[in-house]
C-alpha cells in the first residue's frame, strides 16, 4: 500500500485558515487522495477526495501538487468543532478499494 | 436510520469467551470494512468485503478473528477466546460499488475484555 506522511499534530486559532499537509511521494497514477477526519469519540467521517485537480466542497478544499507527491487540506475558517484527527489516505483505482489509515494529524483549535 | 449501524455499542466480556459484533451497512452499499482502534491509536484495517468477491482478510490479527457477510448485507465479526489485548473500539464502514466514493462509518462497538 502506498504510504502517506503527515505531521503528528498541528495547532491553529479559531476563525483562521488551517493548512494540513500530506506527503505521498510513492503515489501512482491511479491513486486517489482521500481525507477523513475523526472527531473525539466518533467514527471517522469523509472530508474530501481528488485525483489531480484541486477540489472544493462545503467542508474544505484540497490542493494537489502538480507532481501529485503532496497535497494540502485547507479548512478556510476553523471552528472549535474542527478539532479532530485528520487522515490522508491513498485509494487505489485498480484492485480493492481498501482504505488504509496512517496515524493522521491531531488538529487542536484554540478559542 | 440511513447510516451504518453497529451493535452492541458497548460489550464487556470475560477473557476466554467468544463475542460477536454486528454491522448493518447502508442499504445498497456493496463494500463493507471492519477496523479496530485501540485506545489512543490509529485505525487498524481488519477485513474488507466487496460484493460477491472473496473477502480481503489480510488485516485479521490471528485465527481467533473471523467475519462473515450474509446476503451481501449484514456482517458479523467474531472473536473467539478473547484476550485482554482484544480490547478496542471495533468500527465498521460501508461504501457504494463505484470506486473512490466515500465510506460511511458506524459509531463503533467498544469491547472490553476483563
Amino acid at each position: 500500500d502506498a504510504k502517506t506522511t503527515q505531521p503528528n499534530s498541528m495547532e491553529s486559532n479559531e476563525e483562521e485558515p488551517v493548512h494540513l499537509p500530506c506527503n505521498h511521494s510513492t503515489i501512482s497514477g491511479t491513486d486517489y487522495i482521500h481525507w477523513y477526519r475523526q472527531l473525539p469519540s466518533q467514527g471517522p467521517e469523509y472530508v474530501i477526495h481528488g485525483l489531480t485537480s484541486n477540489v472544493n466542497n462545503r467542508m474544505a478544499s484540497l490542493a494537489i501538487a502538480e507532481d501529485r507527491k503532496s497535497s494540502t487540506l485547507i479548512l478556510h475558517r476553523a471552528t472549535l468543532r474542527d478539532a479532530a484527527v485528520y487522515y490522508c489516505i491513498l485509494n487505489r483505482l485498480q484492485g480493492a478499494q481498501k482504505l488504509v489509515f496512517g496515524q493522521g494529524t491531531r488538529l487542536t483549535i484554540n478559542p | 436510520g440511513a447510516g451504518v449501524s453497529q451493535s452492541p455499542s458497548n460489550k464487556v466480556t470475560e477473557k476466554g469467551k467468544d463475542v460477536e459484533l454486528r454491522c448493518d451497512p447502508i442499504s445498497g452499499h456493496t463494500a463493507l470494512y471492519w477496523y479496530r482502534q485501540s485506545l489512543g491509536q490509529g485505525l487498524e484495517f481488519l477485513i474488507y468485503f466487496q460484493g460477491n468477491s472473496a473477502p480481503d482478510k489480510s488485516g485479521l490479527p490471528s485465527d481467533r478473528f473471523s467475519a462473515e457477510r450474509t446476503g451481501g448485507s449484514v456482517s458479523t465479526l467474531t472473536i473467539q477466546r478473547t484476550q485482554q489485548e482484544d480490547s478496542a473500539v471495533y468500527l465498521c464502514a460501508s461504501s457504494q460499488t463505484l470506486r473512490n466514493t466515500e465510506a460511511f462509518f458506524g459509531q463503533g462497538t467498544r469491547l472490553t475484555v476483563v
